[in-house]
Parts: structure tokens; sequence; C-alpha cells
């Protein structure tokens, strides 16, 4: 089935350095999603991308669609305590009604 | 946030006791999802739902079943609960015609003994 794959699977960063976490599928995808969980909370949708090389940016976080579409990226710019939390990519397969998450990467930030 | 409600938001069981969770939606959303939290496996699709009596086994799906009645409601039940199913469990829903967003309710921390 399926396999989406994401790393690192923790990241400890200085608030004010950037972070980043990148996602691979075995499989094109069809679409890309990325959500973050707060300590304690539920996802939260951040974003879809579904174009072959799509950029989106929102403020400080610039997503990316790979040119294959079997893989993404997050990179945040100068984080701050507020990104704390874990960031999970999620995939869909061609004509499939299934999210695929991948683990998360944790991220911890050091003000 | 999405009119998404989960119940119980906690239980503690014993192994072998049947249990069923709920997940109860105001949104009027097609699709319906089960999924369950584990340190080390990240969000894993136990069922999901496409319609009112339409459901689908995730990658997850061993000694758990589901019912859709109506289109608000989505119910989780594990027959035989088992020490391997204490789990945070989190509903989604998702609206328009699939791969959309999905909306999680604020889980439902489960503890089997």
């Amino acid at each position: 089935g399926q396999q989406v794959m994401q790393i690192p699977q923790y990241q400890h960063v200085q608030e004010g350095e950037d972070f980043t976490t990148y996602c691979n599928s075995s499989t094109t995808l069809s679409n890309i999603q990325w959500y973050k969980q707060r300590p304690g909370g539920h996802p939260v949708f951040l974003i879809q991308l579904v174009k072959s090389g799509e950029v989106k940016k929102q403020k400080r976080l610039t997503f990316q669609f790979g040119e294959a579409k079997k893989n993404s990226s997050l990179h945040i710019t100068a984080t701050q305590t507020t990104d704390v939390g874990t960031y999970f990519c999620a995939g869909t397969g061609a004509g499939s009604y299934q999210l695929t998450f991948g683990k998360g990467t944790k991220l911890s930030v050091i003000p | 946030d999405a009119g998404i409600t989960q119940s119980p938001r906690h239980k503690v069981t014993e192994t072998g006791t049947p249990v069923t969770l709920r997940c109860h939606q105001t949104e009027n959303h097609r699709y319906m999802y089960w999924y369950r939290q584990d340190p080390g496996h990240g969000l894993r699709l136990i069922h999901y739902s496409y319609g009112v009596k339409d459901t689908d086994k995730g990658e997850v799906s061993d000694g758990y079943s589901v019912s859709r009645s109506k289109t608000e409601d989505f119910l989780l039940t594990l027959e035989s609960a088992t020490s391997s199913q204490t789990s945070v469990y989190f509903c989604a829903i998702a609206g328009g015609v699939g791969n959309q967003p999905q909306h999680f309710g604020d889980g439902t921390r489960l503890s089997i003994l």
C-alpha cells in the first residue's frame, strides 16, 4: 500500500532559526496536505497542494510539492515559540478517499 | 472550528468489554473518518464513510467496526477491547467530492486495562 515517510522525526531549533520537514511518498500522489498538531490538541489543516511543482506561502511558512508529485516540504523561516507542535504531511493517491499520514515531525523551539 | 464533537472524551475500561465511540457533526459533510494516534505511528486510518451506510476499511481495521445510520453520526465500536487498542482516537470530517481537507474532532483518550 501507499507509504508516506517524513523526516526528521524530531527537530530542536533556537528561536529565530529556520526549520524544514520533508515528506516522501512511495507512489505518485494526487494531492498532499499539511497539518499541525499542538501538544494535547488535534490536527489542524494548514494547506493543500495539488499541482506538480506547486509552491504556496503562508506568512513564514513555505510549502512545496515536487515535480514528480512524490515529495513535499514545509519550511518555516525564523521560527517562533508559537510554531511548536508536530507537523504532518498526508497524501492521497489517485481515485482514493483516504489520506495516508506521515509519522510527523515534532518541532521544539528554544526561546 | 468545524462542528464536530467526539464522545466520550476519556474512557477507561477493561479488556474484553465492548466500547463505542461517537462522532457527531453539524456540517452535513459526506465523508467521515476514524483514526487512531499512537506514539511513533502518527495517524492511522481505521475506517471511513463516504455516505450513509457506506463505509470502508482503512489501514488498521482489525478489531473495529463502524456504523453510519445518518449523515451526522459515525460510530466506532470495539467489540471486545484489547490492551493494544489503548490509544487516542480522532474523528475527522470532509466535504466536497473527496480529497478535501479534513477537520478533526478533539479526540477520545481510551485506556484499556
